[in-house]
């Protein structure tokens, strides 16, 4: 299966900042997710990203607010804008292996003061 | 959004019972799935069940799957401390490379 690496693991961001988090797949994929994953809640998807289009956003999900990029079949990043303290989850991607199986990436736990 | 409800929200048992949880959806599904968190860390994933197969067994774990009342269940049997952590189950839409719809989850303490 799929080995995706996710980073940063943890942040602290003051308010107001953005930051980017970066996952990179050992394998080329159609599709990368994203997830939040908000404290003591389930995850909830934020996006789907294809390579070379527009990443599609759910109900409630902005790309001003949480622009992705798509460069290639291999990676894809996640940028939390201009944070706030709401803003404090686990954001998470995942690819679609083959076999109807998924890998997730390991989380990036961020805080925002 | 959520696919549907787990539950219960929350399980507490003794080490060495068995603990079922279970899970409902809403809509057709190619498979459902069964993961473990610890503490907000990662997903570990746990079992998959396909749509046409009706009941599943790994180690300790038993997942059943009723497409007729979409739902299914999770038994962990002679359930260990090291068992506390949230349960999600998860949906994969049946037209494939779609993301799964995560359930919301029971957290369980298996106390020593």
């Amino acid at each position: 299966s799929a080995v995706i690496s996710q980073k940063p693991s943890r942040d602290i961001c003051q308010r107001g900042t953005s930051l980017t988090i970066q996952c990179q797949v050992d394998s080329q994929v159609t599709m990368m997710f994203w997830y939040r994953q908000q404290p003591g809640q389930s995850l909830t998807l934020i996006a789907t990203a294809n390579q070379g289009s527009e990443a599609t956003y759910e109900s409630g999900f902005v790309i001003d607010k949480f622009p992705i990029s798509r460069p290639n079949l291999t990676f894809s990043t996640l940028t939390v804008s201009n944070m706030s303290p709401e803003d404090s989850s686990i954001y998470l991607c995942s690819v679609a292996d083959r076999g109807y199986g998924y890998t997730f990436g390991s989380g990036t736990r961020l805080t925002v003061v | 959004s959520q696919q549907g409800e787990e539950d219960p929200q929350a399980l507490s048992i003794q080490e060495g019972e068995n603990a079922t949880m279970n899970c409902s959806y809403k809509t057709s599904i190619n498979n459902l799935q069964w993961y473990r968190q610890n503490s907000g860390r990662g997903l570990v994933h746990l079992i998959l069940i396909r749509s046409n197969e009706r009941e599943k067994h790994s180690g300790r774990l038993r997942v059943t799957l009723d497409t007729s009342k979409k739902s299914s269940s999770l038994l962990i049997t002679a359930s260990r401390a090291a068992d506390t952590a949230s349960y999600f189950c998860a949906t994969a839409d049946i037209s494939g490379n779609t993301p799964l719809v995560f359930g919301k989850g029971t957290r369980l303490s298996v106390i020593a």
